[in-house]
């Protein structure tokens, strides 16, 4: 157990619609970062988020969006959902360079 | 830019038979490595990490150590059992341009099948 929770466990959407996953960091966490695991792959960077302010950005497209509370939990937004986007939306957080996972939430977009 | 190669699997081991999945990478600097788990419909677990070369890491009966002449962080366990059985990413850790934190690169995953 790492302390970080992640919610809803499972999405189903469909394509064009908007969604919102949330992320509860681990206590004394103030670094919280978005990985999209498609299936049968490895988790690819979303971005990431320190002290409220977003501190580095993988190969996703302004659709994907984000924040981060002063409590350090955070939210990732999908606009404009593509079935692509079907994957497991993983969470982790950390106090410094070890990133501590959440169980993840599981979107299919049909 | 950085990248991590694992073997490709799966690996299908008997119970008490030594495990090695391999890990090589590509970065530029010094990056820390990780090696984590994923047991079937969950996230991901930290399994071991090391941070400067030559560093071994270990947890579980698992080990890795970090070779920086070879680029590689390759994962050993003497004798699997079958609650092993999981998917197994490698890591590693590059500082983000410009700030104190880090982003995560993995490998494509080795999913690991033990057999009583």
């Amino acid at each position: 157990e790492t302390g970080v929770t992640q919610s809803p466990t499972h999405l189903i959407k469909t394509r064009g619609q908007q969604v919102t996953l949330r992320c509860s960091s681990q206590s004394g966490h103030n670094t919280v970062s978005w990985y999209q695991q498609a299936l049968g792959q490895g988790p690819q960077f979303i971005f990431q988020y320190y002290r409220e302010e977003e501190n580095g950005r993988g190969n996703f497209p302004p659709r994907f969006s984000g924040l981060q509370f002063p409590n350090y939990s955070s939210e990732l937004n999908v606009n404009a959902l593509e079935l692509d986007d079907s994957a497991l939306y993983l969470c982790a957080s950390s106090p410094g360079e070890t990133q501590y996972f959440g169980p993840g939430t599981r979107l299919l977009v049909l | 830019g950085n990248s991590v190669t694992q073997m490709e699997g799966p690996v299908t081991l008997s119970e008490e038979a030594f495990l090695t999945i391999n890990c090589t990478y590509t970065a530029t600097g010094y990056p820390s490595l990780f090696w984590y788990v994923q047991y079937p419909g969950e996230g991901l677990q930290l399994l071991l990490k090391a941070t400067k070369a030559d560093d071994k890491g270990s947890n579980k009966g698992f080990e890795a150590t970090y070779r920086k002449e070879t680029t590689s962080f390759h994962l050993e366990k003497g004798s699997v059992q079958v609650s092993d059985s999981a998917v197994y990413f490698c890591a590693l850790s590059d500082r983000n341009s410009g700030g104190s934190n880090y982003k995560l690169t993995f490998g494509k995953g080795t999913l690991l099948t033990v057999n009583p």
